[in-house]
């Protein structure tokens, strides 16, 4: 059974400062991995996918990189700003939708970015 | 566009009341998702729907009713609520079958059992 973990479940940081948000999973059979961010009841907002066969994504700031080998993805924000603050999500698939794939969230880091 | 587009975005129902949330996608996506989020808690699976046929259902309760009309269009008929059926709903859709396979997710709608 596929078992997603974050650490650590909240952090806070100063304005400025470059940080990196941690995602395990246990089983290395995933479809793909997708980071998240979710604003206070809000949706979750794709910020980055990687798909199995992808080592890392870029998105301006952001930077997602995946070892499926050891389980683990990283979430690197740099040069924080206060509008980072919110929930971030990983979560990982095994199969496409038509095979039963569905995703598996791990239970988040709640970001603070102090001005 | 990548909207996924929920309504109403607020509920208030008695637990004899019948609602119903809809969801909305233009995106050309074949899979549509719901998933109910409680405070604090990570997304939760309720339905996925694969070409407007329903491919998984995990094991909701039959006051929560599903359908999905059209491909674009999912909804979720809701009867006989508890209070602890209180929670964000969130509908999320995915790009079709050999691609990408992500997921994009609306605003959700926030249910309020009494």
């Amino acid at each position: 059974k596929q078992e997603v973990t974050q650490i650590p479940a909240a952090l806070s940081v100063p304005e400025g400062e470059n940080l990196v948000l941690n995602c395990s999973f246990t089983d290395s059979a995933i479809y793909n991995l997708q980071w998240f961010r979710q604003d206070p009841g809000k949706g979750l907002t794709s910020l980055l996918l990687i798909q199995s066969s992808q080592r890392e994504q870029t998105s301006g700031r952001l930077n997602a990189s995946l070892d499926k080998s050891s389980g683990r993805s990283t979430l690197y924000i740099a040069a924080s700003q206060p509008g980072d603050s919110a929930t971030y999500l990983c979560a990982v698939r095994r199969t496409i939708y038509n095979q039963g794939g569905k995703l598996i969230f791990g239970q988040g880091t709640e970001l603070s970015v102090k001005p | 566009d990548t909207e996924v587009t929920q309504t109403p975005k607020h509920l208030v129902m008695g637990m004899t009341n019948k609602k119903s949330l809809k969801c909305e996608q233009h995106m050309g996506h074949r899979a549509m998702y719901w998933y109910k989020q409680k405070a604090k808690k990570p997304p939760e699976l309720m339905f996925v729907y694969s070409y407007e046929k329903l491919s998984i259902n995990e094991s909701v309760p039959s006051r929560f009713s599903p359908e999905c009309p059209n491909s674009s269009l999912l909804n979720l008929h809701l009867h006989a609520l508890q209070p602890e059926d209180s929670a964000l709903y969130l509908c999320a859709s995915s790009t079709p079958t050999g691609t990408s396979g992500e997921l994009f997710f609306g605003e959700g709608s926030r249910l309020t059992v009494l």
